[in-house]
């Protein structure tokens, strides 16, 4: 069971470049999301998408898009890449029920120059 | 609004000794409290969390958590912890019962060291 797959791991952008970071789940799950990790900052959610065809901003959505291709899919892409979006990036489902916990990727580690 | 709060960047303890990790939180209503754990260069695992019932939540690898009302804090507990316990830990809180939007609103985190 692969649970959350995240692509790429690893990325290197020089300010400017665009990209889209990979989310699929094979867990049936209705709701996913993007959070960033930061030193010293903990998890900040970028967004999240309740249902399939529906999507909404949470704590720092600037510089980013999301799409939620399908059940399985959620993408987040950065347009104009900055040196301030160097972080950790992970994509997590949520299991069923209102008090489901989180299952989160492995992360994707972006570095802008 | 949620949040929760970790007022300790770094926890250090000799194997065999209990530990402790602090949160304490701030919501609307009932609160939904988790419990994560991430060891280097993984994602965040699941160790536990409070819904309702009773204030002591066993969870994974032997961690439990204390649910206080009145001190509104969820403190991480082992009875005796081992070295592969030494990992980032990070408390968190769910949007208010009522949403279904299932967010969790997470803690800075805190480092555990456990030494030989």
């Amino acid at each position: 069971n692969a649970g959350v797959t995240q692509t790429p791991k690893f990325q290197v952008l020089k300010t400017g470049q665009s990209m889209t970071l990979q989310c699929a789940q094979d867990m049936n799950h209705n709701s996913m999301y993007w959070y960033r990790q930061d030193p010293g900052m903990g998890l900040r959610l970028i967004y999240y998408s309740a249902s399939e065809g529906t999507t909404d901003k949470g704590e720092v959505p600037n510089g980013y898009n999301v799409s939620r291709l399908n059940k399985r899919e959620f993408s987040l892409r950065l347009e104009s890449a900055a040196p301030s979006q160097t972080s950790v990036y992970f994509c997590a489902s949520r299991s069923k029920g209102l008090t489901g916990e989180l299952f989160f990727g492995e992360g994707s580690r972006l570095t802008v120059l | 609004a949620q949040s929760v709060a970790q007022p300790e960047d770094q926890v250090n303890v000799a194997e065999g000794n209990p530990l402790t990790v602090k949160c304490t939180y701030s919501v609307s209503g009932n609160p939904y409290l988790f419990w994560y754990v991430q060891y280097p260069n993984r994602g965040l695992q699941f160790l536990l969390k409070y819904i309702t019932g009773d204030n002591l939540v066993k969870g994974s690898y032997g961690f439990e958590a204390e649910f206080n009302k009145s001190q509104t804090s969820f403190h991480l507990k082992k009875p005796s912890a081992l070295v592969s316990d030494s990992a980032l830990y990070f408390c968190a809180v769910r949007d208010p019962p009522g949403s279904t939007l299932g967010r969790l609103y997470f803690g800075r985190g805190t480092q555990l060291t456990v030494w030989p």
